[in-house]
């Protein structure tokens, strides 16, 4: 079973510019996570999609960050503009329905605001 | 606002010894329990979960136990091994939002 799939690994932005963040779940699963883990912090929930609808985006600072799941499969998560706060590895999570069974990570992007 | 931590951010062991790692929770509401492992560059894997009706689960090599009284979760690790190095997350559940704690740096010594 193919695992979760974010791309790209790495990113270096200015402060300031704006960036992209796409991520493909696991088939079928209809609950979607993006969390930002910080250096030497646990994950922290920014927002869920269940399917296409947001679930809680309560954390989001949506002045800058928006995300999109627009066919209930793909994800995309945007920041603009960036800013030195926003360094961090960005997790994209699914799992198969509410109850948080078979939750899977991702790899993560790695961003750094220069 | 309620969160789930973790006792040490560091632990050491001798390869072949047994570990624990700690972590409290606040919320006795939550009724769902996950240990992740997350090596360096990778994201988190699922080690062993255990919902709020348990009190013990055991997988292979690996024991979660879970004390509600005191609002505890532990995972014990038996005959760790230097791939068992890595950085160890409890998280909760509660109506399926997933909180996690800071993390456990777990050294594993030759």
């Amino acid at each position: 079973e193919a695992g979760v799939a974010q791309s790209p690994r790495y990113k270096i932005i200015e402060k300031r510019q704006s960036v992209a963040f796409w991520c493909n779940p696991i088939s079928g699963h209809a609950t979607l996570y993006w969390y930002q883990q910080i250096l030497g912090q646990g994950p922290k929930l920014l927002i869920q999609f269940q399917n296409n609808g947001v679930v809680d985006d309560s954390q989001l600072p949506k002045d800058r960050f928006s995300a999109e799941r627009l066919k209930g499969v793909d994800s995309t998560l945007k920041i603009q503009p960036a800013k030195l706060e926003d360094s961090a590895v960005y997790l994209c999570a699914s799992s198969a329905g509410a109850s948080g069974l078979g939750y899977t990570f991702g790899s993560g992007t790695r961003l750094t605001v220069v | 606002g309620e969160s789930v931590g973790l006792h040490l951010p560091t632990l050491s062991v001798q390869e072949g010894d047994n570990s624990i790692i700690n972590c409290a929770y606040s919320n006795s509401a939550s009724d769902y329990f996950i240990w992740y492992k997350q090596e360096s560059g990778k994201g988190p894997q699922f080690i062993i979960d255990i919902r709020s009706n348990m009190d013990k689960r055991q997988g292979q090599r690996v024991t979660v136990l879970l004390n509600k009284t005191v609002k505890h979760l532990s995972l014990q690790i038996a005959a760790t091994q230097p791939g068992d190095s890595a950085v160890y997350f409890c998280a909760e559940n509660l109506s399926n939002d997933m909180r996690f704690g800071a993390g456990t740096r777990l050294t594993v010594k030759p």
